[in-house]
């Protein structure tokens, strides 16, 4: 099947600075990945939907200026958490959609990015 | 609203007992996709099953089954003979295709430890 990876799979950052984890689909074009965010023994929230070429859509509740979402190529999506702080520790799960005709498409999850703020 | 509800938090057995994970949604959309994940220890998403909303044809995959009935709105997954390997949490989620986005909208996940 196809192949989505993260890159870091696992950072560790001071309080106020800026993270930024990649998504790349491996083997396929992705015109959509969509990034979650997952709290420790909780569910998978979506934080926002990437399309290429285009703004993210964000989910409510979600800060567009915190989380800083870039698609700028079909197989490259990019979350950028700036300034962060201790409560954006989370795991960071990024999927691709390779299908752009709704209701054919399957998605394929990245391994997730772990995000430690000092 | 959509929602998908996982009533249990966590199921324990012992090994090569039969386990049934409930899954219950809604959703406004007469069309409309249900999916189960399982997330081992390591974090990574394993995609189960898809299934679309025309079609509640029970699915079975070796040692996994589901049970899909839209009058209880209802996506029950069931594992016969439970390994030690089937530890992890497992998610319901479901996608509604009006929106136009495919979002996956995931239940709280129930945690399943087999004990051997």
């Amino acid at each position: 099947g196809a192949v989505v990876s993260q890159h870091p799979s696992r950072v560790i950052c001071k309080s106020g600075t800026s993270v930024k984890i990649e998504c790349r689909s491996l083997d396929f074009q992705a015109t959509t990945m969509f990034w979650y965010r997952q709290f420790p023994k909780q569910s998978l929230m979506l934080m926002a939907t990437s399309n290429e070429g285009s703004k993210a859509t964000y989910e409510q509740g979600v800060e567009k200026d915190k989380f800083l979402i870039n698609h700028a190529s079909l197989t490259l999506s990019t979350l950028t958490v700036t300034s962060a702080h201790p409560e954006d520790s989370s795991f960071y799960i990024c999927s691709a959609r390779d299908e752009p005709t709704l209701g054919s498409y399957e998605q394929y999850f990245g391994p997730g990015t772990r995000l430690t703020v000092t | 609203a959509q929602k998908v509800t996982q009533a249990q938090t966590e199921i324990s057995v012992v090994e090569k007992e039969d386990v049934t994970l409930d899954c219950v949604y809604e959703t406004r959309d007469t069309t409309y996709y249900l999916f189960w994940y399982k997330q081992p220890p390591s974090g990574e998403l394993v995609f189960l099953i898809r299934r679309n909303s025309f079609d509640e044809q029970n699915e079975i995959s070796g040692r996994y089954s589901w049970n899909f009935q839209k009058s209880t709105s209802s996506f029950n997954f069931t594992i016969t003979a439970s390994q030690v390997v089937d530890s992890a949490v497992y998610f319901c989620a479901l996608s509604e295709a009006w929106e136009n986005t495919d979002k996956l909208i995931f239940g709280t996940g129930t945690r399943l430890q087999v004990f051997p």
